[in-house]
């Protein structure tokens, strides 16, 4: 079955514990991409990769890092996560670039 | 950059009949213009997108329209059902090789009243 998984699916964290989002596609899609979602503000793009090592920012990366080691493969890394990071984050990914892109189950985070 | 703005908020109609949603956007350069459906609790699905070189796009009850000049797109739903209730959300994209950036608008809330 065609997915895009994301693990975990609901973290509670506290003020400066580094943590890690994995995003995982079989679909074997170049394009990938975090987003966050809170109440009033909808959808913005945090980083997308074109590629494996072609990363760029979205439209709010502050206070998070992305790599692209594999093609399946999109983390989203908080190294110092805040209290205002508490969201909603989906992965996407797709085919052709920002086009038609599949989205995950969606990470519920809370930082305390 | 881009701004997209999406308006209303939220929207009720009687089941049957038509909604429409708008959509203003900034950067003259944006050519692809998505709409995704976000039901209660789950992930955002695409329904339907436009290009920038065409004016209109229908599938089935749902057409989008784009005025480039305006800088403006609508998705219009007719013949309206329960589950078409959800939150709608537009977004815009200059997507060509190397500027892949998505922009959403802020969401419509869709209530459909039987």
């Amino acid at each position: 079955e065609a997915q895009v998984t994301q693990n975990p699916r609901y973290l509670i964290t506290v003020t400066g514990k580094k943590l890690t989002v994995t995003c995982s596609q079989n679909m074997n899609h170049e394009y990938m991409s975090w987003y966050r979602q809170d109440p009033g503000l909808g959808l913005r793009q945090i980083y997308y990769s074109m590629n494996v090592e072609v990363t760029d920012k979205g439209d709010v990366p502050e206070g998070y890092k992305v790599s692209r080691k594999e093609k399946r493969n999109f983390p989203l890394i908080l190294e110092s996560p805040s209290p205002n990071q508490t969201s909603l984050y989906f992965c996407a990914s797709s085919s052709q670039g920002a086009e038609t892109q599949y989205f995950g189950p969606g990470t519920r985070l809370l930082v305390l | 950059g881009e701004n997209v703005e999406q308006h209303p908020s939220t929207l009720s109609v009687q089941e049957g009949d038509s909604a429409v949603i708008k959509c203003t956007y900034s950067d003259s350069a944006s050519n692809y213009f998505p709409w995704y459906k976000q039901e209660l609790g789950k992930r955002p699905q695409l329904i339907i997108d436009i290009r920038s070189n065409v004016g209109e796009k229908k599938d089935q009850r749902i057409a989008v329209t784009l005025n480039k000049t305006a800088k403006h797109f609508s998705l219009h739903i007719t013949e309206t059902q329960p589950e078409d209730s959800a939150v709608y959300f537009c977004a815009a994209s200059a997507s060509n090789f190397g500027n892949e950036k998505l922009t959403f608008g802020t969401g419509t809330r869709l209530t459909i009243i039987p």
